[in-house]
């Protein structure tokens, strides 16, 4: 019973490149969060979207930032024109629904050179 | 707006002593409270969640905590540390109602010393 599967581990990019991370849910979940953590720090929720549309993307930048969670694939969050402050954990965790816990996976770890 | 207010960044213990990590939660609506554990580089696990039933919470590894409204607050403990728990550890909040986000506190190092 495979848990939130993220992908890749680790990210290297150069500023002004593209970043993309991807998420899968745990099976059976359709509902999808992401989450950023900066080093020392808390996670800041991000975006949350269940299966091709978004349903609160409060907590995202409004440039260089989007994500997707398509009928079929994994979630993708784009980060386009990187720069260094860009920088961080980007976690993924998804959930059955109301009420439910949300599962985590292992992250995607973001270094701009 | 919700948001949560977690007291000592750093607590250090002794194997075997009491843990007590402090949660204060403000919520305008009924609120769900949870309690992660990060283990360096990984993600967060679910140690226990309050969902509006029992005000005691039992969670993996031998932690519980407990729901006061009154205090609204959601402080962790257990009875004897051990080593392997230390670790990060975050106390989040979301609306009840909905699937909607969390809101993590800054969270906690705990440090288990001999």
């Amino acid at each position: 019973n495979a848990g939130v599967m993220q992908n890749p581990r680790h990210l290297v990019r150069r500023r002004g490149q593209e970043a993309r991370l991807r998420c899968s849910p745990m099976k059976g979940h359709s509902h999808v969060y992401w989450y950023r953590q900066l080093p020392e720090e808390g996670l800041k929720f991000m975006v949350y979207l269940q299966k091709e549309n978004i349903i609160d993307e409060s907590g995202m930048p409004k440039e260089r930032f989007s994500a997707e969670f398509p009928k079929e694939g994994p979630s993708i969050l784009r980060i386009q024109q990187v720069v260094r402050g860009d920088s961080a954990a980007y976690f993924c965790a998804s959930s059955q629904g109301e009420g439910k816990p949300q599962h985590f996976g292992d992250g995607t770890r973001l270094s701009i050179l | 707006a919700q948001s949560v207010t977690q007291l000592g960044s750093h607590v250090s213990v002794s194997e075997g002593a009491l843990v007590l990590l402090r949660c204060n939660y403000s919520s305008s609506v009924p609120p769900y409270l949870f309690w992660y554990v990060q283990y360096p580089n990984q993600g967060l696990q679910l140690l226990l969640k309050y969902t509006s039933a029992a005000t005691l919470v039992k969670g993996i590894n031998g932690f519980e905590a407990e729901f006061k409204k009154s205090e609204t607050s959601f402080h962790l403990t257990k009875p004897s540390a051990h080593m392997s728990d230390a670790a990060e550890y975050f106390c989040a909040v979301s609306r009840t109602g909905t699937a909607s986000k969390l809101t993590f506190g800054t969270g906690t190092r705990l440090q288990v010393t001999l």
